[in-house]
């Protein structure tokens, strides 16, 4: 089974950096995905980690661990625009299916 | 591109009734699609996957016979509430894997936009 925990919700400031940590257990692990999902609305791809490292796509960025089951989502330079759902998925090995953790708010206040 | 669409967006039914949802990849084919249930505030629950030409797998708890899912073509997978009560009231989202890796980016599933059902 999978176990995918992330904070409930984080507060930050327009212009600020905020972090999202996710933490999984899983049986089997073939990537993890970052996903924005705004009240009401699906989910829109943010990235993707299969190795370890930091991937950089403009002012958002994911670092994956495998050996510590460890990832976060790095906001920088928040808009007000970015007040959404963050969820943290994990897909598994010999399927394509997600698992999703709980989800992340982060309210961004002027 | 790897649009997805759902219809209806929203639905209000009489308790007793059924109630489909249709999922569409337009601009891509998809030999797999998912659907998810969504409560407030919480997260993605997958329901099953939808296989296109065979039947649908179901994660464990999902009652098959009151959810019963279609995927007839690459492009169209239906989902149909049989019998809803007002307990399947919720936000039901489904995805679409592109068959092809030509469309495929970073291995991702697209979004549909979801569909709100209000069971009375």
């Amino acid at each position: 089974g999978q176990n995918i925990d992330q904070p409930t919700e984080m507060t930050a400031t327009e212009g600020a950096i905020v972090q999202i940590n996710c933490t999984y257990q899983t049986s089997g692990f073939n990537g993890l995905f970052w996903y924005q999902q705004h009240a009401g609305e699906a989910p829109t791809f943010l990235s993707y980690n299969v190795l370890d490292g930091l991937e950089e796509k403009g002012r958002f960025s994911s670092f994956l661990s495998r050996s510590k089951g460890y990832s976060y989502l790095l906001l920088k330079e928040l808009q007000m625009k970015d007040s959404a759902s963050y969820l943290c998925a994990v897909r598994g090995i010999g399927d394509y299916k997600l698992s999703f953790g709980a989800g992340t708010t982060v309210t961004v206040r002027a | 591109g790897a649009v997805v669409s759902q219809h209806p967006s929203r639905v209000i039914c009489k308790s007793g009734t059924s109630v489909k949802i249709e999922c569409r990849s337009l601009d891509f084919q998809a030999t797999t699609m998912f659907w998810y249930r969504q409560f407030p505030k919480k997260s993605l629950m997958l329901m099953a996957t939808s296989n296109e030409g065979s039947k649908a797998t179901y994660e464990q708890g999902v009652e098959k016979d009151k959810f019963l899912i279609n995927h007839a073509s690459l492009t169209l997978s239906t989902l149909t509430v049989t019998s809803a009560h007002p307990e399947d009231s919720s936000f039901y989202i489904c995805s679409a894997r592109p068959s092809s890796t030509r469309d495929r980016t970073k291995e991702t599933q697209y979004f549909g936009p979801g569909t709100r059902l209000l069971v009375l």
